[in-house]
């Protein structure tokens, strides 16, 4: 069945260390992957993504990494901000048209 | 930097009547989808719409909904007699092309149903 999850529910991490979010997917067939933020009372906003012939693709601050393996997929920011802090979400695309989403890990910065 | 909007932000409304969400996506974007988020759970796909038709769509979309594009701009979802499980965060996305990239997202309609 369609499955995308994530391991944590919420990540507490001190400004400045690096964060590591992660997520489970089912479905092999899948060939497209995104991470999206989600901050308080907006739309998800497009961090990410990465396709399954990759194993590991990097943007300003973050990367991502891909097990096909294993199905697991991984978000790492660096140098982790407060304006980081937000609900973070794996997609997996099923099919050109379908965005199936993982149930969210919060991440929380201190100071 | 062009955005997707939304209207309403908030809609409040009785069970059974019916009530329109708009959007208007991204000029030149050809691709058009609808999701909602009850509060505290994952974002979950509703129906996605190109060239004026359904090109897919969940269980979630049944005979209640239904989509459309009025206008060059507009892309609306109606709930025909909303129900209490109907309260939700809704929100429009919009892509350039369903393969590739991102869809960018509105901020959302919350729509809560009493």
């Amino acid at each position: 069945g369609e499955s995308v999850g994530l391991h944590l529910p919420t990540l507490s991490v001190q400004e400045g260390d690096n964060s590591i979010i992660n997520c489970a997917y089912s479905n092999s067939a899948s060939d497209y992957f995104i991470w999206y933020k989600q901050e308080s009372g907006k739309g998800p906003q497009f961090i990410i993504d990465i396709r399954s012939n990759m194993d590991k693709r990097q943007g300003q601050r973050v990367t991502v990494l891909l097990n096909k393996t294993v199905k697991h997929l991984s978000l790492q920011i660096a140098a982790t901000q407060p304006g980081d802090s937000a609900v973070y979400f794996c997609a997996e695309n099923w099919g050109p048209d379908k965005l199936i989403f993982g149930t969210g890990t919060r991440l929380q910065v201190f100071p | 930097e062009p955005e997707v909007t939304q209207t309403p932000s908030h809609q409040v409304t009785q069970m059974g009547q019916e009530v329109i969400l708009r959007c208007v996506p991204i000029s030149n974007h050809l691709y058009f989808y609808w999701y909602r988020q009850i509060l505290g759970q994952k974002v979950e796909f509703l129906v996605s719409f190109y060239n004026n038709e359904i090109s897919e769509k969940s269980e979630i979309f049944d005979d209640q909904f239904s989509v459309e594009r009025p206008d060059g701009s507009n892309f609306t979802l109606k709930i025909r007699s909303t129900k209490l499980e109907d309260s939700a965060m809704y929100f429009c996305a919009s892509s350039e092309s369903p393969s590739v990239g991102e869809q960018y997202f509105g901020p959302g309609t919350r729509l809560t149903v009493t």
